[in-house]
């Protein structure tokens, strides 16, 4: 059974820093690219990030570029996803995605981890 | 950025009625759209890949069209387990843009 399961979310004030992991159990992890997704309480979904299955590609959405990093330790079946330099903004429910390669949907999602950015 | 906007934000419908729901791309996207349904407190479940093709075990009353800039989710007979939000994505390039979604709910 495919399972992904996110954790290391919290409340961080302002300015602060986070780091999420993602773990990954019942396929074959470094086959797969995988992204963050996030959704502000009450809000839609909005893509964060994606990581090929080798690593050697990343992409981030305008609003964390620079200062999110998301990484990969296909060892270990994990993703992260380092968040420096929080803002309220970035306040939301974060999810870790796997994506189907050749026709490109999320077919597995985790079940998400709250990140609060508040003093 | 590939600019997604569905329509309507929100829906009241009764069980048994036939639901739409279109969604638009700011250019054209060939058949990379996807829907998902997200229930409150739960993560998106895929429902329509490919614009049209019914991922494994959602029931056959879901159903997309669409392609080009314009896709439409259809569920033929809402059952109660169907008042959630729905939300397009197109998967045609990054940023893997979702539309803000629409929300059935119970007239």
């Amino acid at each position: 059974e495919v399972q992904l399961v996110e954790s290391g979310g919290g409340l961080v004030q302002p300015g602060g820093s986070l780091r999420l992991s993602c773990e990954a159990s019942g396929f074959t992890f470094s086959s797969y690219w995988m992204h963050w997704v996030r959704q502000a309480p009450g809000k839609g979904l909005v893509w964060v990030s994606r990581i090929s299955s080798d690593e050697s590609t990343t992409n981030y959405a305008d609003s964390v570029k620079g200062r999110f990093t998301i990484s990969r330790d296909n060892a270990n079946n994990t993703l992260y996803l380092q968040m420096n330099s929080l803002r309220a903004e970035d306040t939301a429910v974060y999810y870790c995605a796997r994506e189907e390669r050749a026709t490109r949907y999320f077919d597995y999602w985790g079940q998400g981890t709250l990140v609060t950015v508040s003093s | 950025d590939i600019q997604m906007t569905q329509s309507p934000s929100s829906l009241s419908a009764s069980v048994g009625d036939r639901v739409t729901i279109t969604c638009r791309a700011s250019q054209s996207i060939s058949n990379y759209l996807n829907w998902y349904q997200q229930k409150p407190g739960k993560a998106p479940n895929l429902l329509i890949y490919g614009a049209s093709s019914l991922q494994s075990g959602v029931p056959s009353r879901f159903s997309g069209s669409g392609s080009g800039t314009d896709f439409t989710l259809t569920i033929s007979s809402l059952q109660p387990e169907d008042f959630a939000t729905y939300y397009c994505q197109q998967s045609y390039s990054t940023p893997r843009t979702f539309g803000q979604g629409t929300k059935v709910e119970i007239k």
